[in-house]
């Protein structure tokens, strides 16, 4: 079963870009890496996804090394909003999703 | 935006009784999963469901779950009889696609057992 690994927590200041780090041990051929957004006591809330390379949207970048081992999500310029736990998903099976364990990314003013 | 909806938003019950939490779908979605949350841990996967049936379960869901669609619309989860340390927030997501597809989640029931 492919398994994702994570950081535990990170601090950053406002402004500073952020950069989480996932591995993706065994990942398969055919499997995407996604990433959530979670707030106290909220669901997790899809971020971005990809497959390989860099892949932008209006809330964050994602590398992928040709390798697919692991992958790196960017948040430019964080605003205390932005304070969560971010999760890396990837498939464990056909249908099995599993998160990482997260990483808590706080931001100071 | 559709969204996925849960009920109980925070369920209290005796150790033993059976709980079952509720969920609706993005109408057209495929693809139904549960996920638990114990306080200050991960979010674990439960279970995924599709075409009426179980596609994937994980070590956690025993035989004390199950999931159902009892009509074209909810999406249960049913413990037979809570223990303690199913005390958790519960996350029902759907999907439009399997494997990597966007999963929606709900806001999520919280389950106390005392």
């Amino acid at each position: 079963l492919a398994k994702t690994t994570q950081p535990i927590s990170m601090d950053s200041y406002e402004g500073q870009e952020v950069n989480i780090t996932c591995s993706h041990n065994n990942i398969a051929t055919n499997d995407y890496i996604t990433w959530y957004q979670q707030f106290p006591s909220q669901g997790p809330r899809f971020i971005i996804q990809g497959y390989k390379t860099k892949v932008t949207n209006e809330v964050a970048s994602l590398f992928i090394p040709a390798d697919r081992k692991s992958s790196t999500l960017s948040l430019p310029r964080v605003s205390l909003s932005d304070t969560a736990v971010y999760y890396c998903l990837g498939p464990q099976g056909n249908n099995r999703l599993a998160f990482g364990k997260g990483n808590q990314v706080v931001v100071i003013p | 935006e559709p969204e996925v909806t849960q009920t109980p938003s925070h369920q209290v019950t005796q150790m033993g009784q059976e709980v079952i939490l509720r969920c609706v779908p993005i109408s057209n979605h495929l693809y139904f999963y549960w996920y638990r949350q114990i306080l200050g841990q991960k979010v674990e996967f439960l279970v995924s469901f599709y075409n009426n049936e179980i596609s994937e379960k994980s070590e956690i869901f025993d035989d004390q779950f199950s999931v159902e669609r009892p009509d074209g619309s909810n999406f249960t989860l049913k413990i037979r009889s809570t223990k303690l340390e199913d005390s958790a927030m519960y996350f029902c997501a759907s999907s439009g696609l399997a494997g990597g597809g966007e999963l929606f989640f709900g806001e999520g029931s919280r389950l106390t057992v005392l």
